[in-house]
């Protein structure tokens, strides 16, 4: 039973970036096959899709997301982050890891979520 | 971009059927996917490609998707069913892949 589980800084302060870190059991990253995504959700608000990246390093962002994004992966720890830059209140959310499957594209296992909230 | 329009809330009694849209341009060339969210919870895949199910979700969830609506379609409709729902599409060209998310439907079940 694959597994996901974000771990990170529940409260960043503005301006600063946001790191998270997904670390998957159960299955390997290196294996091939899926993409490994950052998705949000801000409070009472829907699902964002934030990018994802393949084991090989190829990633694709949300073009609202881009320019303040970064997602890389670490497949010797089996682990993949996120970074997003100069963070607002704005950028207040749950933020899940999620797998996805490749050329389906549909999520088929999420971390529980974390709360990140932005304030100084 | 690509859009995908829901309807915010909908409303069953129990035992009845619910029926949960997803509009979007000519969506029925996509493959559509729905997600099943409740308080508090990360949300959980309920169908995929339409209209497959994963193992684990009952068979009263199915989906369906032609021209411009994909729909979700929940028979015998039990409390534990009340939840957020979102579909979901993958949209692809040759300059962005991108994952696009409905704005969630809420089901009440009265």
């Amino acid at each position: 039973q694959v597994q996901l589980q974000e771990s990170g800084p529940g409260l960043v302060k503005p301006s600063q970036t946001l790191s998270l870190t997904c670390t998957v059991s159960g299955g390997s990253i290196s294996s091939g096959g899926y993409y490994w995504s950052w998705i949000r959700q801000h409070p009472g608000k829907g699902l964002e899709w934030i990018g994802y990246i393949y084991y090989s390093g190829s990633t694709y962002y949300n073009p609202s997301l881009k320019s303040r994004v970064t997602i890389s992966v670490d497949t010797s720890k089996n682990q993949f982050s996120l970074k997003l830059s100069s963070v607002t209140a704005a950028d207040t959310a749950v933020y899940y890891c999620a797998r996805a499957r490749s050329l389906a594209y549909y999520f088929d296992y999420w971390g529980q979520g974390t709360l990140v909230t932005v304030s100084s | 971009s690509y859009v995908l329009t829901q309807p915010p809330s909908v409303s069953v009694a129990p035992g009845q059927t619910a029926r949960i849209t997803c509009g979007g341009n000519n969506i029925g060339s996509k493959s559509v996917h729905w997600y099943q969210q409740k308080p508090g919870q990360a949300p959980v895949l309920v169908v995929y490609d339409d209209s497959d199910r994963p193992s684990g979700i009952p068979e009263r969830f199915s989906g369906s998707n032609s021209g411009n609506t994909a729909t979700l379609t929940i028979s015998r409709v039990e409390a534990g069913d009340e939840a957020d729902y979102y579909c979901q599409v993958w949209d692809s060209s040759s300059d962005h892949r991108d994952v696009v998310f409905g704005g969630g439907t809420k089901l009440t079940v009265l």
